[in-house]
C-alpha cells in the first residue's frame, strides 16, 4: 500500500532564500508525481509533474526525482512572500492502478 | 473547456445524519477522485472510480460509500455524520497526466 510522507511539516524561510521540500513514497513501481501549491482557501495549483529520475523545472520550481532512494524533492528558487502556502506532494502509478496519494502537506512560510 | 461541478457548496449536517455529495463533469474523463481535506491539512482518498460502475476504495473509505452510476457523475455519501466534524471534500477527473479539481463541497456537522 502506496505510503506518502512530505517533510517537514512547516518551513519558514526568508525572502530570496533557496526553499527544498521532501516527499518519499513507499511503491518503487511509482512512475507519475506532481507537486501542487495551495494558498489557504484556495484551490490546488499545479506547479510540476515529474515522470523520470532527474530534473524538471517550471518558472523558479524544481523537481528532483530518485526513484531508487524513493525521493522526490521541490525547490523554490528565490522564493517571495506570495510563495508563502501548503505544498502537496502527489504519487501514482499510471501504468498500473489509478490510484493518486497525496502527503499531507509542507507549509511554507516566506518572510521578507 | 470542461468543468468540474460540485454540490452544494456548502453542507451543514446534524450528528448521525446519512449526508450525499455530488460530482458532475463534462471533460468526459474515465477517472474520478473523492478527496478529504481537513484544514491546513493534505488530501486524504476516499473512493476513487477508473470507469462507470466501477468504484474503488481509498485509504479513508470507511464511513463513507460511493456510486459512479454514469461516466459524468460521481456520489459520496457520508453515511453517519460525526459530531463537530469540519472539511472540504473535493472531487477530481483525470485522463492521462491531467487532473482536474472541483472547488469542493464544505461539510460542517453540528
Amino acid at each position: 500500500q502506496q505510503k506518502v510522507q512530505q517533510s517537514p511539516e512547516s518551513l519558514t524561510v526568508s525572502e530570496g532564500a533557496m526553499a527544498s521540500l521532501n516527499c518519499t513514497f513507499s511503491d518503487r513501481s511509482s512512475d507519475n508525481f506532481r507537486w501542487y501549491r495551495q494558498h489557504s482557501g484556495k484551490g490546488l495549483e499545479v506547479l510540476v509533474s515529474i515522470f523520470s529520475d532527474g530534473e524538471k523545472e517550471e518558472g523558479s520550481f524544481t523537481a528532483h526525482l530518485n526513484r531508487a532512494s524513493l525521493h522526490v524533492f521541490l525547490h523554490i528558487r528565490e522564493p517571495q512572500p506570495s510563495d508563502s502556502a501548503l505544498y502537496l506532494c502527489a504519487v501514482s502509478n499510471q501504468g498500473g492502478s489509478a490510484k493518486l496519494i497525496f502527503g499531507e502537506g509542507t507549509k511554507l512560510t516566506v518572510s521578507s | 473547456g470542461g468543468i468540474i461541478t460540485q454540490t452544494p457548496k456548502f453542507l451543514i449536517g446534524q450528528e448521525g445524519q446519512k449526508l450525499t455529495l455530488k460530482c458532475q463533469q463534462n471533460f468526459n474523463h474515465d477517472t474520478m477522485y473523492w478527496y478529504r481535506q481537513d484544514s491546513g491539512k493534505g488530501l486524504r482518498l476516499i473512493y476513487y472510480s477508473i470507469t462507470e460502475n466501477d468504484l474503488q476504495k481509498g485509504d479513508l473509505s470507511e464511513g463513507y460509500d460511493a456510486s459512479r452510476e454514469k461516466k459524468s457523475s460521481f456520489s459520496l455519501t457520508v453515511t453517519s455524520a460525526q459530531k463537530n466534524e469540519m472539511a472540504v471534500f473535493l472531487c477530481a477527473s483525470r485522463q492521462n497526466e491531467r487532473l482536474f479539481f472541483g472547488h469542493g463541497t464544505k461539510l460542517s456537522v453540528l
